[in-house]
C-alpha cells in the first residue's frame, strides 16, 4: 500500500513564495505528480518528477528526493488566482493502468 | 486539447435507485479511471480500465460497478444508491506506455447527492 502526506491548509501573502511539502511511503516508485484544483473544478496537471532534483516551469517548481520519499511544490510571486488545492500523487509502477495514489491535498489561501 | 466530459454536473437521487454516471474522452486514451473526492479524504480510486471490456478494482470498489464497452466511454454504476455515496465523482483518462509521463486528464466532475 501507499501513504502520502501533505499539509491540509496553508496561507500565504500575494507576491510571496510558498513551499508545499509531500512525503510518501510506497513499495515501488515510478513518478510523482502535482495537480492544481480550484474549488468546484477538475484537477489540472502541474508537474511531474521521476528523477531527483528540481523541475522548473515558470513560477512553479517541483523538487523530488527519492531516497527521502519527499517532494515539494514551490510557488513564486504568488497571485490571488493561485488560491486552490494542490494535490500530490504517486505512481507506484509502470504498466497497464498507469494508476496514481493521491494525497489528501493542500488548500492554499493567498491573501492580499 | 484533451477533453473528458461527464454526463451531469449535479445529480440528486433517492436511496435504492440505480445510478449511471457516464464519462467520455476524445483522445483515444487506453486508460480510464473513476474517483470519488470527499473533504479530508482526497481523491480515492474506485475502478479503472486499461482497455475495452477490461476493469480493475481500485481502493474502494464496494457498492460500485463499471462498464467499458467502447474505448472512449467508461461508465460508473451505483447498483443501489446509499446516502454514504453522496460525493463528488471525477473521471479521468490517460495514455499508456511510451516515454511520456502520461498524466491523467480529468473531467469536470459530477456532484451526486443521495437522499
Amino acid at each position: 500500500g501507499q501513504n502520502i502526506d501533505q499539509p491540509t491548509e496553508m496561507t500565504a501573502t500575494e507576491g510571496a513564495i510558498v513551499q508545499i511539502n509531500c512525503t510518501y511511503q510506497t513499495s515501488g516508485f515510478n513518478g510523482l505528480f502535482w495537480y492544481q484544483q480550484h474549488a468546484g473544478e477538475a484537477p489540472t496537471f502541474l508537474s511531474y518528477n521521476v528523477l531527483d532534483g528540481l523541475e522548473e516551469k515558470g513560477r512553479f517548481s517541483s523538487f523530488l528526493s527519492r531516497s527521502k520519499g519527499y517532494s515539494y511544490l514551490l510557488l513564486k510571486e504568488l497571485q490571488m488566482k493561485d488560491s486552490a488545492s494542490y494535490l500530490c500523487a504517486v505512481r507506484e509502477s509502470w504498466g497497464a493502468g498507469n494508476m496514481l495514489t493521491f494525497g489528501g491535498g493542500t488548500r492554499l489561501m493567498v491573501k492580499p | 486539447d484533451v477533453k473528458v466530459t461527464q454526463s451531469s454536473r449535479y445529480l440528486v437521487k433517492r436511496t435504492g435507485e440505480k445510478v449511471f454516471l457516464e464519462c467520455v474522452q476524445d483522445m483515444d486514451h487506453e486508460n480510464m479511471f473513476w474517483y470519488r473526492q470527499d473533504p479530508g479524504l482526497g481523491l480515492r480510486l474506485i475502478y479503472f480500465s486499461y482497455d475495452v471490456k477490461m476493469k480493475e478494482k481500485g481502493d474502494i470498489p464496494e457498492g460500485y460497478s463499471v462498464s467499458r464497452e467502447k474505448k472512449e466511454r467508461f461508465s460508473l454504476i451505483l447498483e443501489s444508491a446509499s446516502t454514504n455515496q453522496t460525493s463528488m465523482y471525477l473521471c479521468a483518462s490517460s495514455s499508456q506506455g511510451g516515454l511520456a509521463y502520461n498524466e491523467q486528464f480529468f473531467g469536470p466532475g459530477t456532484r451526486l447527492t443521495v437522499l
